[in-house]
């Protein structure tokens, strides 16, 4: 099946620094990839739509200036958490989406998640 | 916009057993896609069953079937011969079947336990 990874699957770092997250489609290419949130006991939330070659399309309540993305190539995007603050402190997933083949529709895959931890 | 209700916070049922996850969504739009996600322990997202909402016929995947009824809006999951490895979170979610909107639109999850 399609595979999607993330990296670093969990990350620490101080207020304040910005941490850079990897979504990567191993083996397929992907037009578009999706960023979620998810807090303990809770439902994914969608922040953003990203789409290679443009910018990105962020969620109503998303700052698009704390929460850079940056979808390169069609096997690559990144998250950007600029200035984090331990409120950031949140699992993020992402997910992409493969073409659908021989008339099928497209599915969308998920990469296993980062844990960021903001002290 | 499109709203997915899952009324079951928590579900349990005896392994070997039939559990059925309740899941409910408000839609203007005439065509669409309904997904059942698994979430684990690992927190890794993997697709269980799918239903496009032009096909009337109920969608299945060896031990998991769905009840679709699209005048209810309804999309329920039946997970039959319950197994341990069954033990998970369970997202209904819901997709615009237009092109270039692939979001998913997810309810707020079912945690299912199984119980040896």
């Amino acid at each position: 099946g399609a595979v999607v990874s993330q990296h670093p699957s969990w990350v620490i770092c101080k207020s304040g620094t910005s941490v850079k997250i990897e979504c990567r489609s191993l083996d397929f290419q992907a037009t578009t990839m999706f960023w979620y949130r998810q807090f303990p006991k809770q439902s994914l939330m969608l922040m953003a739509t990203s789409n290679e070659g443009s910018k990105a399309t962020y969620e109503q309540g998303v700052e698009k200036d704390k929460f850079l993305i940056n979808h390169a190539s069609l096997t690559l995007s990144t998250l950007t958490v600029t200035s984090a603050h331990p409120e950031d402190s949140s699992f993020y997933i992402c997910s992409a989406t493969r073409p659908g083949l021989a008339g099928k529709t497209d599915t969308q895959y998920f990469g296993p998640g980062t844990r960021l931890t903001v002290l | 916009a499109q709203t997915v209700t899952q009324s079951q916070p928590e579900m349990s049922v005896q392994e070997a057993e039939t559990v059925t996850l309740s899941c409910t969504y408000d839609t203007s739009e005439s065509d669409y896609y309904l997904f059942w996600y698994k979430q684990p322990p690992s927190r890794q997202m993997i697709l269980v069953i799918r239903q496009e909402a032009y096909k009337q016929q109920n969608a299945t995947e060896n031990r998991f079937s769905v009840n679709f009824q699209k005048a209810a809006k309804s999309f329920s999951l039946k997970i039959s011969d319950s197994q341990l490895g069954d033990a998970a979170m369970y997202f209904c979610a819901y997709r615009s079947a237009d092109f270039g909107n692939e979001k998913l639109t997810f309810g707020t999850g079912t945690r299912l336990t199984i119980i040896p």
